[in-house]
């Protein structure tokens, strides 16, 4: 079945610092990618996403390019702030089967 | 603001006891899903229902069941329940044929 990998273990980073959280996939044919993002107390937000091979999906400064070749949609970040701390996941889905798989999630604490 | 809305915020209830869980999806939207999010399972897939019909079931208990009612919102229906049960529960909806789910703010379920 489909599975998304995430890096293990929270991120913690300096404000204005680079930010990557690397996501991998397992799945048949071609799957629709996505980040979501919790913040504290509040549901999922969609923040990005991305549907067929070497689309770049963006929003609020964040990047993700959906890589075939490496099953990969590592999410970027060029300057982070602290408004951006919150967990965030990865998930995928196929057309006419719209249950999302969800990675187990990346606590990011951005530090002032 | 997504537009889903959930009710109650938080529930606390005993083991073995029964609850109803509630979903109004964001306007026009025929889709609804429900995810359970855990510490030890993550955020899994429990069903989907399309304009009133069963579509999909994932990772959900028999003692767990869910409907839609004609004017679209949803009910998720949890039984006997067991401390392993305490978990954050999700309701998404979507558009006919879209692959993106809006999320409501969750209900937090405590069993004691």
């Amino acid at each position: 079945g489909d599975s998304v990998t995430q890096m293990e273990g929270p991120v913690t980073l300096s404000e204005e610092a680079f930010l990557t959280i690397n996501c991998t996939y397992t799945a048949t044919g071609y799957p629709s990618l996505f980040w979501y993002v919790q913040y504290p107390g509040e549901g999922l937000q969609l923040l990005l996403k991305a549907t067929k091979a070497d689309d770049k999906g963006s929003n609020k400064g964040f990047e993700a390019t959906y890589r075939k070749e490496t099953t990969s949609f590592h999410l970027e970040k060029g300057s982070v702030q602290v408004s951006d701390s919150a967990v965030y996941f990865c998930a995928l889905t196929h057309y006419g089967n719209n249950r999302l798989a969800f990675g187990k999630g990346n606590q990011v604490v951005v530090i002032p | 603001d997504s537009g889903v809305t959930q009710t109650p915020k938080h529930l606390i209830t005993a083991t073995g006891q029964r609850v109803t869980l509630r979903c109004s999806p964001r306007s026009g939207d025929l889709s609804v899903y429900w995810y359970q999010q855990s510490l030890d399972q993550g955020l899994q897939f429990l069903i989907h229902y399309y304009n009133g019909e069963e579509r999909a079931k994932g990772n959900i208990l028999e003692r767990f069941s869910a409907q839609q009612f004609p004017d679209l919102h949803s009910e998720l229906n949890l039984s006997s329940l067991e401390l392993g049960d305490s978990a954050l529960y999700f309701c998404a909806s979507s558009d006919q044929g879209a692959d993106t789910q809006y999320f409501g703010p969750g209900t937090r379920l405590t069993v004691l």
